[in-house]
């Protein structure tokens, strides 16, 4: 069974600061990672992703992400926060059988 | 291409009510997913359905919720009779249901139930 546990529940930055949202999983099968962003009183948007290959993976909006294994890590940053990109991101995990598991999510704040 | 619809948007029974929620998921897709999302927490997964079958509804609360998919296609999401603690929003989404493919999300169900 995969899950995925994600660092601190709020991060609040500075516009135009490093944005780093952390995520660990566990998986007992080569995972997929991906990252969502959920705007309010919207559904969950697909930031990036990682299956195979190369382990840095780039995103919409400027986000990209890291596949390390050695360290079950896959964190997402960007490094100049906007203030749109306030909102609650989520990591998720799945094996090879498409069973999609999501982490508590992480809401970003930007301050100005 | 239109995305993964989903009705109604927002609902608000009486507890002890029964309630359904529907989705149409993107054409083509095989995978479709039910989630409930409670306020201030991640998706959880309620039950998955690979065509027409449920493949996992392990955490799908069986004394009070039933789903189905008929046809493979649109899904039918039901509790009955509702409870307080049925308060959420509740997700639905599709996916080719091919290995490492992304799920699409539809907006969403906001129940509430008081």
């Amino acid at each position: 069974a995969q899950s995925v546990t994600q660092l601190g529940s709020h991060v609040s930055v500075s516009e135009g600061a490093l944005v780093l949202l952390r995520c660990n999983y566990s998986s007992s099968v080569p995972p997929y990672l991906f990252w969502y962003v959920q705007y309010p009183n919207q559904g969950l948007q697909l930031l990036l992703k990682y299956t195979t290959g190369a382990t840095l993976v780039k995103g919409i909006n400027g986000f990209e992400a890291e596949f390390k294994k050695s360290e079950t890590s896959f964190h997402l940053t960007k490094p100049s926060a906007h203030m749109s990109d306030a909102a609650e991101y989520f990591c998720a995990v799945s094996g090879g059988n498409n069973d999609m598991r999501f982490g508590a999510g992480t809401r970003l704040t930007v301050k100005p | 291409e239109a995305g993964v619809v989903q009705s109604p948007r927002y609902k608000i029974i009486e507890k002890k009510q029964p309630v359904a929620f529907w989705c149409n998921p993107i054409s083509g897709h095989n995978t479709l997913y039910w989630y409930r999302q409670n306020l201030g927490q991640g998706p959880e997964l309620l039950i998955r359905y690979e065509n027409e079958e449920a493949v996992d509804d392990s955490q799908l609360p069986k004394d009070r919720f039933s789903a189905e998919r008929l046809k493979g296609v649109d899904s039918t999401l039901k509790i009955q009779p509702a409870e307080l603690g049925d308060s959420a929003v509740y997700l639905c989404a599709s996916s080719l249901g091919v290995q490492g493919t992304e799920a699409f999300f539809g907006q969403g169900t906001r129940l509430t139930v008081v």
